[in-house]
């Protein structure tokens, strides 16, 4: 079993509207829990950190579930530019796991 | 200020043979890490370095794979006769130091090809 697990998408969205994804994570013992976003052929960005109480960032809010061991992004009022592959990332210590990764297109 | 730079942007080698990929740290920062990522995957763990010495290297495939950072800076990841399995983007991070709430710096990564 893989220790992040991501919808795979494509999520599909016309500019403005809201999208919304989520990851699970098998490693209870996970310290930190992190959206990264990857443009094609790019190296992943730190796109926010994800906190329990849940954080915005933006159009940008993300939740953590620690019993669930769930996290979720939701994006709102979508832009061309939101287009990209979402990273669901959580931090043991040092070492990151990476989600497959959520590929999001706006379209016009 | 630059960010963490990896040298060449693409590598295509024939089966068999050796390589090496640099990867140039952000000034400063003590941690650096090499991921992998191949198609349709994110990147997976390979190796972690704080200052001169490798803290981790329990996600290196085999012992094909070797990397060093002698002076805490640059390191350098080695492929021993490469493999086609090998292909894939070699991403490397740095940190300024390590735990779990310092943001890992990725650099733009090397595309491996082996033919």
């Amino acid at each position: 079993r893989k220790e992040v697990e991501q919808d795979p998408g494509p999520f599909n969205v016309p500019e403005g509207a809201t999208v919304a994804f989520n990851c699970t994570y098998s490693n209870s013992a996970s310290q930190s829990f992190f959206w990264y976003r990857q443009d094609c052929r790019k190296e992943p960005k730190l796109l926010m950190s994800v906190y329990s109480s849940g954080n915005e960032d933006g159009r940008f809010t993300a939740q953590l579930n620690r019993a669930s061991q769930y996290i979720s992004l939701l994006i709102r009022d979508s832009k061309l530019s939101d287009s990209a592959t979402y990273l669901c990332v959580v931090n043991h210590d040092y070492k990151l796991s990476f989600g497959a990764g959520t590929t999001v297109t706006v379209r016009a | 200020g630059a960010g963490v730079s990896q040298t060449p942007s693409n590598k295509v080698t024939e089966k068999g043979k050796y390589v090496e990929l640099r990867c140039d740290p952000i000034s400063g920062h003590t941690a650096l890490y090499w991921y992998r990522q191949s198609l349709g995957q994110g990147p997976e763990f390979l190796i972690y370095f704080q200052g001169t010495g490798a803290a981790d290297d329990s996600g290196l495939p085999n012992d094909r794979f070797f990397a060093v950072r002698p002076e805490g800076s640059v390191s350098t990841l080695k492929i021993q006769r490469t493999e086609r399995g090998d292909s894939a983007v070699y991403l490397c991070a740095s940190s300024f130091t390590s735990g779990s709430v310092n943001e890992q710096f990725f650099g733009p990564g090397t595309r491996l090809t082996v033919l």
